[in-house]
């Protein structure tokens, strides 16, 4: 199947500036998760959507950052205005809730690498 | 209080020996579960491993396996005949209760030598 995909992999811009990451999950998995992962550090959970409603968004600094997921399928994250301090990889990920082994496991995309200069 | 621990920022093993690297967790909620996920230096996380807190035994994956002492609130991962491309990442996540989210450690850097 194909895996988590995530575009683009890498973007350089100016404080102040405005960036948009885009996430397409695994086909049939409901829940969407964005993580922030600061280098050195393990990833962040921003937020998380179950279909297209938000289940979690608590670490989610609402007034720069916003994600949206219609149609329950895929996902943006945008960022505006950035700050230096949103220099990270933002990982995008996806999981199915069900019985077994497999089921709960989160599958990430590559992520996106942002540099805020 | 930190809900996951990794106390070893860096880690060296020989190629085909065996190596641990250590997580510790705090919750209080009975039912959780544990993860383990390598990150090479590409940036993707690889699932590795997952363990119930109502798992009897120890959960197994090829060469890995995951030594869980529930009364220790431990779950540390062991790496069996390190190949030089286990060279990565590794972080330590947990789920509680129902929700589905995880949080991470700060993550072990494994570097396998010759």
């Amino acid at each position: 199947e194909a895996g988590v995909a995530q575009s683009p992999r890498y973007k350089i811009i100016e404080k102040r500036q405005s960036v948009a990451f885009w996430c397409n999950p695994i086909s049939g998995h409901a829940t969407l998760y964005w993580y922030q992962q600061i280098l050195g550090q393990g990833p962040k959970l921003l937020i998380q959507f179950q279909n297209n409603g938000v289940v979690d968004d608590s670490q989610l600094p609402k007034d720069r950052f916003s994600a949206e997921r219609l149609k329950g399928v895929d996902s943006t994250l945008k960022i505006q205005p950035a700050k230096l301090e949103d220099s990270a990889v933002y990982l995008c990920a996806s999981s199915f809730r069900g019985q077994g082994y497999g089921a709960n496991v989160l599958t990430f995309g590559a992520g996106s690498r942002l540099t805020v200069l | 209080a930190q809900k996951i621990t990794q106390t070893q920022p860096g880690m060296f093993v020989q190629e085909k020996e065996a190596v641990t690297l250590d997580c510790t967790y705090d919750t209080s909620d009975p039912s959780y579960g544990l993860f383990w996920y390598k990150q090479p230096s590409s940036g993707e996380m690889i699932f590795l491993i997952y363990q119930g807190s109502y798992d009897q035994q120890n959960a197994t994956e090829g060469r890995y396996s995951l030594n869980f002492q529930k009364a220790r609130k431990s779950a540390n991962l062991v790496i069996s005949a390190s190949q030089l491309g286990d060279s990565a990442m590794y972080f330590c996540a947990m789920r509680e209760g129902t929700a589905s989210k995880l949080t991470f450690g700060t993550g072990t850097r494994l570097q396998v030598t010759l």
